[in-house]
C-alpha cells in the first residue's frame, strides 16, 4: 500500500509557543489530506479536510484559528498548533488520499503541552 | 448524517480461535463503502478490509472476512485462527460513494481484541 509520513513522531512543547506537524504522501499525490485528533482510548475525531491548493475545510467545533492547515502541494500538508496550551495535548493523525480511492494513514504525531 | 455503532468495547479470544467484531450504521445512501481500520499499539491505523455496498459478495482478506447484511446494514468483522498479533483496537468506518474528493470516513469507536495464548 501507500505509505504516508509524518513528523515530528512526538513533540513537546511549552505553553503559549505554536507546533507544526507535516504529513506527506511518499509514493502517491493525495489530492485530498484529512487531519484527525485522537485520545486516549477513544476513536479518531476528524478535524478537518483540505485539497491541494485549496482552504482546509473545518469540522465543527474546531477553531481554524487555532489549528492552521496548510495542503500546499500533492504531496505535503501541514497542520500549525497556534498558541498551544495543555488541553491540546493529543495524538495527531493525517490522512491521505489520491482521488476517490484508498485513504492511507500516517503513523500520528504525539503533541505534549507542558 | 451517517453513525457508526460498535457495541463491543472489548473482546477476548483465544490463540488460533475465531472471534467476530460487531458493527452496525445508519445511512440513507444506497451507494457507500465499509472498512474495518486496525490500530496496533504502535498506533498506525491499518487497513484490514473494505466492502463495498453494491457487492452483494462478501470481502475476504486472508484470515480476515466479514458479514455485510446490507438491510440489517450490519457489518461485522470476523477473524479466524486468531494470533497473537492481531491484538489491536478495531474501528469500523463508513464512506459515502460520493465521488466528490471530500467524502469522508465516519468511524465507529472502536473493540479492543485480546488474544490470549
Amino acid at each position: 500500500g501507500a505509505v504516508v509520513s509524518q513528523h515530528p513522531s512526538w513533540v513537546i512543547c511549552k505553553s503559549g509557543t505554536s507546533v507544526k506537524i507535516e504529513c506527506r504522501s511518499l509514493d502517491f499525490q493525495a489530492t485530498t489530506m484529512f487531519w484527525y485528533r485522537q485520545f486516549p482510548k477513544q476513536s479518531l475525531m476528524l478535524m478537518a479536510t483540505s485539497n491541494e491548493g485549496s482552504k482546509a475545510t473545518y469540522e465543527q467545533g474546531v477553531e481554524k484559528d487555532k489549528f492552521l492547515i496548510n495542503h500546499a502541494s500533492l504531496t505535503l500538508s501541514t497542520l500549525t498548533v497556534t498558541s498551544a496550551h495543555p488541553e491540546d495535548s493529543s495524538f495527531y493523525i493525517c490522512s491521505a488520499r489520491s482521488g476517490i480511492h484508498e485513504q492511507y494513514f500516517g503513523p500520528g504525531t504525539r503533541l505534549t503541552v507542558t | 448524517a451517517q453513525t457508526v455503532t460498535q457495541s463491543q468495547p472489548e473482546m477476548s479470544v483465544q490463540e488460533a480461535e475465531t472471534v467476530t467484531l460487531s458493527c452496525t450504521y445508519d445511512t440513507s445512501e444506497s451507494d457507500y463503502y465499509l472498512f474495518w481500520y486496525k490500530q496496533p499499539p504502535s498506533r498506525q491505523m491499518i487497513l484490514v478490509i473494505r466492502q463495498e455496498a453494491y457487492k452483494q459478495q462478501n470481502a475476504t482478506e486472508n484470515r480476515f472476512s466479514v458479514n455485510f447484511q446490507k438491510a440489517a446494514k450490519s457489518f461485522s468483522l470476523k477473524i479466524s485462527d486468531s494470533q497473537l498479533g492481531d491484538a489491536a483496537m478495531y474501528f469500523c468506518a463508513y464512506r459515502s460513494g460520493d465521488t466528490g474528493t471530500a467524502s469522508k470516513l465516519t468511524f465507529g469507536t472502536g473493540t479492543r481484541l485480546q488474544v490470549t495464548l
